[in-house]
């Protein structure tokens, strides 16, 4: 069975400081990984997305995440943080082999942005 | 171009009642799939609709049950409330098919309160 863990409930940073925010999957067939961004009262936004293609993936709002297969990672990061990055992010897994697939996340990680 | 939207916003039931959520697709879509987010969780996948049909299901009992109409639209019925379904609840659509690398698009959420 597929499973998410995102390490760190809670991730505080600095203005302009590093984004760091740690997913781990593990999955015994080839995965499709996505980061997710939800706001408070929202639903779900796609940041990036992972589908067999270049491990290094570029997604909106300046963040990025390399799939990493011999850690099982998929780590989102952010050079420079931004007030409005606060949010609580969801990292996910389908092992479906498509985007349209069951997705099953991680339990979030609320990301606290100080000035 | 709408997005993926649901009715209603909120909703405060008793328990052993019954609802109806409801979910309409992004313009182009034919997948839905439905997602419980307990709070302070992750989103747990309940079910996916294709054809009117449902392809897939989680960890879910039977009371949780859905349709999908030949508008591509879905409900998403719960009946028996217990007070732990009170939860937000994520209808997110698609489009199907192998080939399809189209991402997994989220509405709003239906809040949903169980007294």
């Amino acid at each position: 069975a597929q499973s998410v863990t995102q390490l760190g409930s809670h991730v505080s940073v600095s203005e302009g400081a590093l984004v760091l925010l740690r997913c781990n999957y593990s999955s015994s067939v080839p995965p499709y990984l996505f980061w997710y961004v939800q706001y408070p009262n929202q639903g779900l936004q796609l940041l990036l997305k992972y589908t067999s293609a270049a491990t290094l993936v570029k997604g909106i709002n300046g963040f990025e995440a390399e799939f990493k297969k011999s850690e099982t990672s998929f780590h989102l990061t952010k050079p420079s943080a931004h007030m409005s990055d606060a949010a609580e992010y969801f990292c996910a897994v389908s092992v479906s082999g498509t985007s349209y697939g069951k997705l099953t996340f991680g339990q979030g990680t609320i990301l606290t942005v100080h000035p | 171009d709408a997005g993926v939207t649901q009715s209603p916003t909120h909703l405060i039931k008793t328990r052993g009642q019954q609802v109806t959520l409801r979910c309409s697709p992004k313009s182009g879509h034919d997948t839905v799939s439905w997602y419980q987010q307990a709070l302070g969780q992750g989103p747990q996948f309940i079910f996916q609709y294709y054809e009117e049909e449902e392809r897939q299901r989680g960890n879910f009992p039977d009371r949780f049950s859905g349709h999908q109409f030949p508008n591509y639209s879905s409900e998403l019925n719960v009946n028996a409330l217990l007070l732990g379904d009170s939860a937000l609840y994520l209808c997110a659509s698609s489009l199907f098919g192998t080939d399809s690398k189209e991402t997994q698009y989220f509405g709003p959420g239906t809040r949903l309160l169980v007294l």
